[in-house]
């Protein structure tokens, strides 16, 4: 089974200032790894994935993200937060030894204000 | 690429009532998932198929919940006698099997709210 924790519901920051979100997951086999951005009353976008090649991955929105195996993580990060980064974000995992189907196990999320 | 397209996008219904949502996936994708996402909780995996057969259940789809995706094209989701519990997001995503990363793809969801 996999799972997904991500530390801290709620995250204030003010603009310009460095965005850390942090996820942490459970997994037996090797991983995929996720994280999405969902405005209010939308679906889910993708910002960036993890696929077993380099463990730093950039993504949209100047948004990256590394993975370490030795402490399970996946921490989301952007330099300098912009006012169009407030919305809710989730880690995803998923199971890249499947060969049929990789369903999404998600974290609880981290809604992210922003403060001018 | 149209993307995700989900109808309707909003639901209200009362205690007991069929409801039935539709989404239609990107054109090429051949996965299509289903999750229900709660107020303030992460998305949850309900079901996917591969073309028309689907492959997975959640042991969340209780036997009042069905999906269909005839002809491996859109799928419809039904939910019989709705309870105020099933109030929630339903959100679909496709995907297509051109790498082994499978990254899915989410349309803006439908919410339903149960009276």
């Amino acid at each position: 089974a996999q799972s997904v924790t991500q530390l801290g519901s709620h995250v204030s920051v003010s603009e310009g200032a460095l965005v850390l979100l942090r996820c942490n997951y459970s997994s037996s086999v090797p991983p995929y790894l996720f994280w999405y951005v969902q405005y209010p009353n939308q679906g889910l976008q993708l910002l960036l994935k993890y696929t077993s090649a380099a463990t730093l991955v950039k993504g949209i929105n100047g948004f990256e993200a590394e993975f370490k195996k030795s402490e399970t993580s996946f921490h989301l990060t952007k330099p300098s937060a912009h006012m169009s980064d407030a919305a809710e974000y989730f880690c995803a995992v998923s199971d890249s030894l499947r060969a049929a189907g990789n369903k999404l196990t998600f974290g609880g999320g981290t809604r992210v204000l922003v403060k001018p | 690429d149209t993307g995700v397209s989900q109808d309707p996008r909003h639901k209200i219904t009362k205690r007991g009532q069929n409801v039935t949502f539709r989404c239609d996936p990107i054109s090429e994708h051949n996965r299509l998932y289903w999750y229900r996402q709660t107020l303030g909780q992460g998305p949850e995996f309900l079901t996917y198929f591969q073309n028309e057969a689907q492959l997975e259940k959640s042991r969340l789809l209780s036997d009042r919940f069905s999906a269909e995706r005839p002809k491996g094209s859109f799928s419809t989701l039904e939910i019989q006698r709705t309870e105020q519990g099933d109030s929630a997001m339903y959100l679909c995503a496709s995907s297509f099997r051109r790498s082994s990363t499978d990254t899915q793809y989410f349309g803006p969801g439908t919410r339903l709210t149960v009276l």
